[in-house]
This record gives structure tokens, sequence and C-alpha cells, in this order.
């Protein structure tokens, strides 16, 4: 199985300055077709998962810019350029290229926290 | 608008039944691959189940395989996962989503708990 391991950030961010999560996972997540499928999503506290970032770094519609998202084969990280009040809750990253061998996969979770 | 509005969620006695629906709108239900997700108290999201835009094929998470069972009624624009011999480590919000393209799922519903209880 498809292990992913996020950071756990050590501070309360502050507002306005970046934020940095990172992913690995066990294995590469490049796929026999070509693409990686890493997304990111956030989930605000009492909200379901929200889609952030696809395929390494496509943004999804309607996400600010100051969400990006880069890596490549077992190493995966999401940026937040300046972080604002609405971006508190939990960040996972989540692996599809296993599918279905091994379902699709998060990581335990980051948790963002505002100072 | 994209919406996903689950509904089922029960407490039940271990071993019990029940069976969880996803009323889907704003959108071509029938022509997109759907999964239901779990996600206990206080811990990460759980990839449970998906079934095929027709409805022909779907798959499991090891933990669920032979207890539950993912279907659709694309005429009445619904997705249901039927949940047998229940267990307290069922115990969880049930979530439905979409899948927007191979890998990439972009939408999910706000939940339906399910408590597993004697």
């Amino acid at each position: 199985d498809i292990v992913m391991t996020q950071n756990t950030l050590s501070s309360p961010v502050t507002l306005g300055q970046p934020a940095s999560i990172s992913c690995k996972s066990s294995q590469s997540l490049v796929h026999s077709d070509g693409n990686t499928y890493l997304s990111w999503l956030q989930q605000r506290p009492g909200q379901p998962p929200r889609l952030l970032i696809y395929k390494i770094s496509n943004r999804f519609s309607g996400v600010p810019d100051r969400f990006s998202g880069s890596g490549a084969g077992t190493d995966f990280t999401l940026k937040i350029s300046r972080v604002e009040a609405e971006d508190v809750g939990v960040y996972y990253c989540m692996q599809a290229t296993q599918f279905p061998q091994a379902g699709y996969t998060f990581g335990q979770g980051t948790k963002l926290e505002i100072k | 608008e994209v919406q996903l509005v689950e509904s089922g969620g029960a407490l039940v006695q271990p071993g019990g039944s029940l069976r969880l629906s996803c009323a889907a709108s704003g959108f071509g239900f029938s022509n997109y691959w759907m999964h239901w997700f779990r996600q206990a108290p206080g811990k990460g999201p759980v990839w449970v189940s998906r079934i095929s835009d027709a409805g022909s094929d779907t798959y499991y998470a090891d933990s669920v395989k032979g207890r539950f069972t993912i279907s659709r009624d694309n005429a009445g624009n619904t997705l249901y996962l039927q949940m047998n011999s229940l267990r307290v480590e069922d115990t969880a919000m049930y979530y439905c989503a979409r899948t927007l393209t191979r890998g990439v799922v972009d939408f999910w519903g706000q939940g339906t708990m399910v408590t597993v209880s004697s």
C-alpha cells in the first residue's frame, strides 16, 4: 500500500506570511499514462474537504492564486503565498495513481493555524 | 451549481444495516463516476467505494468489501451505499463525491453521520 506522509507546521502562521506543506509518498505517483494523480484538499472546520489542486499543480476552479502546487515522483509541496484568515483548516494530500489496487489514499493532514 | 446531498445516516447497533443516499443536482449525473468516502471523528478522510458512470464497474476498500454495496439510479440522479454487518469502526461521517476526470475528485457533499454503537 502507498503511504502518504505530511509535515506538521511547527507554529501558527502570521497573517500575510507564506506557508508550505509537504507530502511524501512511499512509492512514485507517476501513472503509466504519464500523469501524476496527486491532489491537495482543504478542510475548514465543520466543512467537507474541498479540492484546491489536482495533478500536482493545476489549481481548481475558484481557488485563489495564492495557492500553488509543485513536485514530482514522490515529493510534493503545497504553498500559500500569503496566508489569510479563511485559510485556517486541515490540508490533505491525496493520491489516486494506484487506483484500483490501493484505492485513493490520503496523508494524515496538516493543520494550519493563524496568529 | 453542483450539489450533492447525503442522507440516511443514523445510530445503529453493531451487526445492523443502513442505506445511505446522495441526491445529485446541477450536473449530468449519469456522465460521472462517483465515490463514497468516510471520515471518523478527528481523523482524515478514507476512500470507501467508487462506481462507474453506468454503474457497471464498482470498487471497494478492503475494509468494506463484502459488507458494503455501492449503486446508482441515473434516472433519479441518486447514489447509494448499502451497508450491512456494520461494525463500531464504521462510525464516521460519510461523504459522496464526484470524479471530474480520472484521479480527480472535485466536489464533495456535506456528509451524513453514521454511528455504530450498542
